[in-house]
């Protein structure tokens, strides 16, 4: 099984609701990420989780906010966004840890489209 | 700082035509590269990937990409391009530092008829 796992796959929310993303991966992978797209830009890294720890977080508004319950599961956890948020949100895993190249191929989810009204 | 440039946004090709997407990078040490390509609001799918060792690299859907050093480069080939091969493509360079992918701008590829 090498697939990660995002739902919903398209979410509509007001700027006033909490809503959350969920990603789920079995492939015993120990990283992993949020990416944030708009339309027609590359994939922007948001959080990086290792060993369900969270160690990068690239300046995001707390608005967002991650959450790593366990090893197979991440979540995004959405409130009082704005329209500008609304994107395509990723979420990848890689097997992750110090050792060598074969750790850092990340595998994606096919996302979640997030519409902010 | 570690960087991925692609410089080519769009590209249009006829089909059965040849193909090359262009990739450079920036990284003092040897670079793990990778390339993915999109569908419309779809996820990233691999197509190949470099570590190390042998400098041409298969892929899958027919794909291949040479790293070449003296360049800073890692260009995607393919010999023949089918319609099913429209996509936007995405470079992208493990960087060591966010130990995460960080992506070039990506290009567009267009096949026509």
């Amino acid at each position: 099984d090498t697939e990660v796992t995002q739902t919903p796959k398209h979410l509509v929310m007001g700027m006033t609701n909490k809503k959350s993303l969920k990603c789920e991966q079995h492939m015993g992978h120990r990283a992993m990420y949020w990416y944030k797209q708009k339309a027609k830009k590359p994939p922007e890294l948001m959080f990086v989780y290792s060993y369900e720890k969270l160690s990068i977080n690239e300046s995001v508004p707390s608005r967002f906010s991650p959450e790593c319950p366990n090893s197979s599961l991440l979540n995004l956890h959405l409130h009082a966004l704005q329209p500008e948020d609304s994107a395509l949100y990723l979420c990848a895993s890689s097997q992750g840890g110090g050792g060598g190249a074969g750790n850092t191929e990340a595998f994606f989810g096919q996302g979640t489209r997030l519409t902010v009204v | 700082a570690q960087s991925v440039t692609q410089p080519d946004i769009h590209i249009t090709v006829s089909e059965g035509a040849s193909l090359e997407l262009r990739c450079n990078y920036s990284y003092g040490a040897t670079p793990y590269l990778f390339w993915y390509v999109q569908s419309p609001g779809q996820g990233l799918q691999l197509l190949l990937k470099y570590f190390s060792g042998d400098t041409l690299v298969q892929g899958i859907k027919g794909f291949e990409a040479e790293f070449k050093r003296s360049q800073s480069s890692f260009n995607l080939r393919k010999p023949s391009v089918h319609w099913s091969d429209a996509a936007e493509y995405f470079c992208a360079l493990f960087d060591t530092g966010r130990r995460a992918l960080t992506f070039g701008s990506g290009t567009r590829l267009q096949v026509q008829p």
